[in-house]
């Protein structure tokens, strides 16, 4: 059974800093390009990032651009976020999910809580 | 950037009617078009995927039809727990999601 847990969700002040972490089980992690995607409260989703299998390609939507930084470690079975120079618009439910820009996000965590607030 | 318009915003229906939502695309996207169902507190889920294939273990009422910038997402007889948020997305240029469509039962 696939499944992939966040972590690292807390509330944080404007310009402050947070990594997130997806733990994933039940499949070949190596093998699947990932995603973060994120909701703000009462809106649609929104892409963030996304990282090939190998780690070696990276993606970022033009939002958080030049502050958010994907990346994985495959012998852990984990993606990770580092988010700086976070914003009150930065505020939401960040999901992991199977998938990138050549897959669809087949399967998806439960989600993680980031609050940017002073 | 390809943007995704779905409508209506909300649709309220009863069980055992019909649910037809809309996804237009200010571009072709050929039939990069997938629909995802979102539960409040909830993993979203895929539906369908490629404009038309049912994803795994997802029920037959669900059916998704449409090529180029116009989509149905089709639920055929609404049972309680297809209340949820709906929205489609696009990856024939990039990664975009529609507004989404809440149908309330």
């Amino acid at each position: 059974e696939v499944q992939l847990l966040e972590s690292g969700g807390a509330s944080v002040q404007p310009g402050g800093s947070l990594r997130l972490s997806c733990a994933a089980s039940g499949f070949t992690f190596s093998s699947y390009a990932m995603s973060w995607v994120r909701q703000a409260s009462g809106k649609g989703l929104e892409w963030v990032s996304g990282i090939s299998g190998s780690g070696g390609s990276t993606y970022y939507a033009d939002s958080v651009q030049g502050r958010f930084i994907i990346s994985r470690d495959n012998s852990r079975n984990t993606l990770y976020v580092q988010m700086n120079r976070l914003r009150v618009e930065d505020t939401a439910i960040y999901y992991c999910a199977i998938g990138g820009s050549s897959t669809w996000f087949q399967d998806w965590g439960q989600g993680t809580l980031v609050t940017v607030s002073s | 950037e390809i943007v995704l318009t779905q409508s209506p915003a909300t649709l309220s229906l009863s069980p055992g009617e019909r649910a037809t939502l809309s996804c237009r695309a200010s571009q072709s996207v050929s039939n990069f078009l997938a629909w995802y169902q979102h539960k409040p507190g909830q993993a979203p889920r895929l539906l369908i995927y490629d404009a038309s294939n049912r994803a795994t273990d997802i029920p037959a009422r669900f059916s998704g039809s449409g090529s180029g910038t116009d989509f149905i997402l089709t639920i055929s007889s609404l049972e309680p727990e297809d209340s949820a948020v709906y929205y489609c997305q696009q990856r024939y240029n990039w990664l975009s999601f529609g507004g989404g469509t809440k149908v309330e039962i």
